[in-house]
């Protein structure tokens, strides 16, 4: 199995909301990532989290919460989101430690914040 | 200015090969990379380059790399319709393995 799901496909929320996007993955991988993608934009890493534990937080602002609950889940919990943080979220995985290691991405969750 | 850069589009034929070009600044990236994009889809990584290789082929894909000029090329060789995406080079340098994406290039392939 290498495949990383996200759920869900699309979300459409206000910006009084709170809601959370979702990423598993069963390649045993401990190396998780979140990234954000702008319509027509290359995707720009967010959060890292290695060995459950948060290593890389790219000044994101608060109004995103990472939070890895397991080796195979990497949650992305949003309240009060504003409508420029409307984008393509992926999620990503990958062995951990130095050397090349590929990352999995998953098919990502469209966002669209009113 | 970016890290990386890309041209943002190229059109080819069907048949044709297609020359990605990308350019990158820091000259202590590790690992040099090629992901492709279809519409409403995450990325799929294509083929890599460690930075003390030249070249890499991996059947219609050949990477070069000149770490003199900090540059790299993707050529598909028989571009298919279904090669039609968008095109990312990306690096990663150190300990870790945090990718910085180019812009992406927009190939599209015509019958």
């Amino acid at each position: 199995d290498t495949e990383v799901t996200q759920t869900p496909k699309h979300l459409v929320m206000g910006m009084t909301n709170k809601k959370s996007l979702k990423c598993e993955q069963h390649m045993g991988h401990r190396a998780m990532y979140w990234y954000k993608q702008k319509a027509k934009k290359p995707p720009e890493l967010m959060f890292v989290y290695s060995y459950e534990k948060l290593s890389i937080n790219e000044s994101v602002p608060s109004r995103f919460s990472p939070e890895c609950p397991n080796s195979s889940l990497l949650n992305l919990h949003l309240h009060a989101l504003q409508p420029e943080d409307s984008a393509l979220y992926l999620c990503a995985s990958s062995q951990d430690g130095q050397g090349f290691h590929e990352q999995f991405f998953g098919p990502g969750t469209r966002l669209t914040v009113l | 200015g970016e890290d990386v850069e890309q041209s943002l589009f190229l059109s080819v034929r069907e048949g044709d090969s297609s020359v990605i070009n990308c350019t990158y600044t820091d000259s202590s990236s590790t690992y040099l990379y090629w992901y492709k994009q279809e519409p409403g889809a995450g990325l799929q990584l294509l083929t890599y380059i460690f930075s003390n290789m030249d070249m890499k082929q991996d059947q219609r894909l050949t990477v070069l790399l000149n770490k003199k000029d900090k540059h790299l090329s993707l050529r598909i060789a028989d571009t298919q319709t279904g090669d039609s995406a968008i095109y990312f080079c990306a690096e990663s340098k150190g300990a870790g393995n945090m990718l910085t994406f180019g812009g992406g290039t927009r190939l599209m392939v015509k019958p």
